[in-house]
């Protein structure tokens, strides 16, 4: 079975910071790992996604994540947050097909002025 | 193009109710999966239909069913409502869903009250 852990509800930093999004993986097969964004009243789109190539992916929105298999950790950065950024973000996980996903409890990005 | 569009986009149920959500893919999708997601929580997998065809099930009662037709349109359906069940029902599409890794294309979501 697989699963994913998101560390950190709520997270909020100044507009043009780092923003960094933390994602643990268990999975007792090769997973494929996805970040997801919420924004209010909405459904989920895809920020990018992991399946076995390059271990960096980069995604939209000036987002990346980067594979850690030693960490089983697939954290999600933007090197500088806009106010637009603000939004709900959820990390999955599936070990099967993209349509079965498990995905972790979310985290809500503030981003302040 | 038209991304997945779900209808109702809220509904209000009365406990023992039964409920019927809708799902249309994008144009050329055959893979539907259905998600719900309690307030405050991640989705939750519920069905994923492919060519007409339950292809997988996630943990929910069996007062949850669905359907696929031939337009690979769908069906959500819920009997004897449950205060619990009160969620945002999330849609989703792709192209195959079951030998190809295309993303999930999310709808807006049904959202669900259950009084």
């Amino acid at each position: 079975a697989q699963s994913v852990t998101q560390l950190g509800s709520h997270v909020s930093v100044s507009e043009g910071a780092l923003v960094l999004l933390r994602c643990n993986y268990s999975s007792s097969v090769p997973p494929y790992l996805f970040w997801y964004v919420q924004y209010p009243n909405q459904g989920l789109q895809l920020l990018l996604k992991y399946t076995s190539a390059a271990t960096l992916v980069k995604g939209i929105n000036g987002f990346e994540a980067e594979f850690k298999k030693s960490e089983t950790s697939f954290h999600l950065t933007k090197p500088s947050a806009h106010m637009s950024d603000a939004a709900e973000y959820f990390c999955a996980v599936t070990g099967s097909t993209a349509s079965k996903l498990t995905f972790g409890t979310g985290t809500r990005l503030q981003v302040t002025l | 193009d038209a991304g997945v569009t779900q209808s109702p986009t809220h509904l209000i149920k009365t406990r023992g109710q039964h409920v019927t959500l809708r799902c249309s893919p994008i144009s050329g999708h055959k893979s539907v999966s259905w998600y719900q997601q309690v307030l405050g929580q991640g989705p939750q997998f519920i069905f994923q239909y492919y060519e007409k065809e339950e292809r997988g099930r996630g943990n929910f009662p069996d007062r949850f069913s669905a359907r696929q037709f031939p337009n690979y349109s769908s069906e959500l359906n819920v009997n004897a409502l449950l205060l619990g069940d009160s969620a945002l029902y999330l849609c989703a599409s792709s192209p195959d869903g079951v030998n190809d890794w295309s993303p999930l294309h999310f709808g807006n979501g049904t959202r669900l009250t259950v009084t």
